[in-house]
């Protein structure tokens, strides 16, 4: 199984931009069986998938976030990326990054990060 | 698609066999997987296609259901089971979790 290492800023002020970064290790993120896919889980523990990135480029993003979160890879430093914009307190939560990958039964979360907490305030 | 589950919290003993119900608001066929969170972890990968284990999980763990009705259940505690519980529906996007099932020792 992949690793993976999230890492960015703990403290992101409102109205900015969240930037956090997913190394991935043990294995390449140009491998076709992998959707490269970040999820966060809120204070009160709940988890929302934000969406993913294929191998190829090819992405999905939750329709609430549509607007303001982009995911990217960048295979030369085998790691893929999440912007998120226009940050609100809303947005605080712990920001995990995961491999997707499926059995043929839709995408599992088959690998995760440790998770990093991102807190937006002022 | 909402997933809920239930109990949300529940309390138990070593030893006991415990199940977790998740319910989906429409079909996810067989679409439908399991984690494990303890606190300051990341979840854990238990469970795939509603009732096939993955590698390493223990076999007490074992999964069942189709359709919108789905169960996890641990034929006989470890202390190491102790933990939260999440389904996941992967039978259409936006992928969704339930809220959680906090398993706690009695």
């Amino acid at each position: 199984q992949v690793q993976l290492q999230e890492s960015g800023p703990g403290l992101v002020k409102p109205s900015q931009t969240l930037s956090l970064t997913c190394t991935v290790s043990g294995g390449s993120i140009s491998s076709g069986d992998f959707y490269w896919s970040w999820i966060r889980q809120y204070p009160g523990k709940g988890l929302e998938w934000i969406g993913y990135i294929s191998h190829s480029g090819r992405t999905y993003y939750i329709p609430s976030l549509r607007s303001r979160v982009t995911i990217s890879l960048d295979t030369s430093k085998n790691h893929f990326s999440l912007k998120l914009s226009s940050v609100t307190a809303a947005d605080t939560a712990v920001y995990f990054c995961a491999s997707g990958y499926s059995y043929g039964y839709g995408l599992c979360f088959e690998s995760w990060g440790q998770g990093t907490l991102v807190t937006v305030s002022s | 698609i909402q997933m809920t589950q239930s109990p949300s919290s529940l309390s138990a003993s070593v030893g006991d066999r415990v199940t977790i119900t998740c319910r989906a608001s429409q079909s996810v066929g067989s679409y439908l997987n399991w984690y494990q969170q303890k606190p300051g972890e990341a979840p854990k990968f238990l469970i795939y296609g509603a009732s096939f284990l993955q590698s390493g999980v223990p076999s007490r763990f074992s999964g069942s259901g189709s359709g919108t009705d789905f169960t996890l259940t641990i034929s006989s505690l470890q202390p190491e089971d102790f933990a939260t519980y999440f389904c996941q529906q992967s039978y259409s996007t936006p992928y969704s979790f339930g809220q959680g099932t906090k398993l706690e020792i009695k």
